[in-house]
């Protein structure tokens, strides 16, 4: 079945780091791949999304280009801030049982920024 | 813009009694989705409407039941509560069953003692 793998964390970064979670997925076929940050305490949004192969999405500073050949949606940010303390899920999505379209999620990876 | 809209956010049940969670979609979208998030877990599926007929099922327990209405809102009844359904109800919909988007709900979070 599908399936999604990423990083395990916590992480914690000082501000203005770096930021990598990595994330790889297992599916058949050609499945659209996302991810969602969960602030504390709220809902998961949309965080930016690529559906099919060599897709880059990006938003708020935050990339991830979809790697077919590497089944990888790595996610990036050159400078994180305070605010992007979050926790982060890798999901992809694919027709199931010829119905519409669950969502499968990682585990999720836990963001800590320190000032 | 106007988002998903659960009720309650917070409920409090003891084993075996009942809960029904609802959940209002974006407007125009006919597409709805219930997801289980146990404490630092991943979200889960457990099942969807289209046009008020289910069209997945995920890993939802013979306890629980959904339907979605007319005016697709949609509710998903739990009985016989056991301290394992203490978890975070998302609901998500979607403007069509093709869509790749999915807008989240601020979740139920169901506490069952």
């Amino acid at each position: 079945g599908n399936s999604v793998t990423q990083m395990e964390g916590p992480v914690t970064l000082s501000e203005e780091a770096f930021l990598t979670i990595n994330c790889t997925y297992t599916a058949t076929g050609y499945p659209s791949l996302f991810w969602y940050v969960q602030y504390p305490g709220e809902g998961l949004q949309l965080l930016l999304k690529a559906t099919k192969a060599d897709d880059k999405g990006s938003n708020k500073g935050f990339e991830a280009t979809y790697r077919k050949e590497t089944t990888s949606f790595h996610l990036e940010k050159g400078s994180v801030q305070v605010s992007d303390s979050a926790v982060y899920f890798c999901a992809l999505k694919k027709i199931s049982g010829g119905s519409n379209y669950k969502l499968t999620f990682g585990k999720g990876t836990l963001l800590t920024v320190n000032p | 813009a106007a988002g998903v809209i659960q009720s309650p956010r917070h409920l409090i049940k003891e084993k075996r009694e009942t809960a029904t969670l609802k959940c209002y979609p974006i407007p125009r979208h006919d597409t709805v989705y219930w997801y289980q998030q146990g404490p630092g877990q991943d979200p889960q599926f457990l099942i969807s409407f289209y046009e008020k007929m289910q069209s997945d099922k995920g890993s939802i327990p013979d306890r629980f039941s959904a339907q979605q209405f007319s005016d697709y809102h949609s509710e998903l009844n739990m009985s016989s509560l056991e301290l394992g359904d203490s978890a975070l109800y998302f609901c998500a919909s979607s403007p069509s069953r093709n869509s790749y988007e999915q807008y989240f709900g601020p979740g139920t979070r169901l506490t069952v003692t």
